[in-house]
């Protein structure tokens, strides 16, 4: 069983659209997360929710729009896609709670490619 | 910031040569994070070292944090070509916002041939 998956694994698409990824972990976490990695592999963080609840923002367009319907799950909406949103999006999720086991759990990524 | 910068940023060994990846950090941190990403691929978390630890192994890994210096290195030994991944760290602290997260670099892309 695929401990975090999200959907779709690719995703092209044209500028000005709407469009949506899903993340879902099996794992009991209580925390997830989105990271964008461009085409340097920068892995950059984007947001983190601790059991429904934003606890991370860092400075993304507002155009980006997390939404946490249960600590399971994590979608990322994005309005108004632009060509510098293309990159590869990875969902994750971790226990939370003691930072000293505070491992990690990457999906597979969504290479997102706007034209 | 607490962002890892990985050195060297590409790496090419023969199989069963040792590979020695380094990271530097600016801020002070909880613990110190190495994930491995294999092509087209997720990061894989490999091993955590704790602030109050200054080496760690696990395997063909060996890890070591100089907190005093704000670095730390990977040393994989005995390499395979299934090795062959890009290698990131991430240093673990609270932001400031009160958060605890990891901060990750653009990595060390390691190529072991055969």
């Amino acid at each position: 069983d695929t401990a975090v998956s999200q959907t779709p694994k690719y995703l092209v698409t044209q500028m000005g659209n709407d469009k949506s990824i899903k993340c879902e972990q099996n794992l009991g976490h209580d925390t997830m997360y989105w990271y964008k990695q461009d085409s340097k592999k920068f892995l950059k963080i984007m947001f983190s929710y601790n059991n429904k609840e934003l606890i991370i923002n860092e400075t993304v367009p507002n155009r980006f729009s997390p939404k946490s319907p249960d600590k399971a799950h994590l979608n990322l909406h994005i309005n108004s896609l632009e060509l510098g949103d293309s990159a590869v999006y990875f969902c994750a999720s971790s226990p939370g709670g003691n930072v000293a086991k505070n491992i990690q759990y990457f999906g597979a990524g969504t290479r997102l490619s706007v034209l | 910031s607490q962002q890892g910068e990985e050195d060297p940023q590409a790496l090419s060994i023969q199989e069963g040569e040792n590979a020695t990846m380094n990271c530097s950090y600016k801020t002070s941190i909880n613990n110190l994070q190495w994930y491995r990403q294999n092509s087209g691929r997720g990061l894989v978390h490999l091993i955590l070292i704790r602030s109050n630890e200054r080496e760690k192994h696990s395997g063909r890994l060996r890890v070591t944090l100089d907190t005093s210096k704000k670095s730390s290195s990977l040393l994989i030994t005995a390499s395979r070509a299934a090795d062959t991944a890009s290698y990131f760290c991430a240093p673990g602290g609270y932001s400031g916002a009160g958060s605890y997260q990891l901060t990750f670099g653009k990595g060390t892309k390691l190529s072991v041939i055969p």
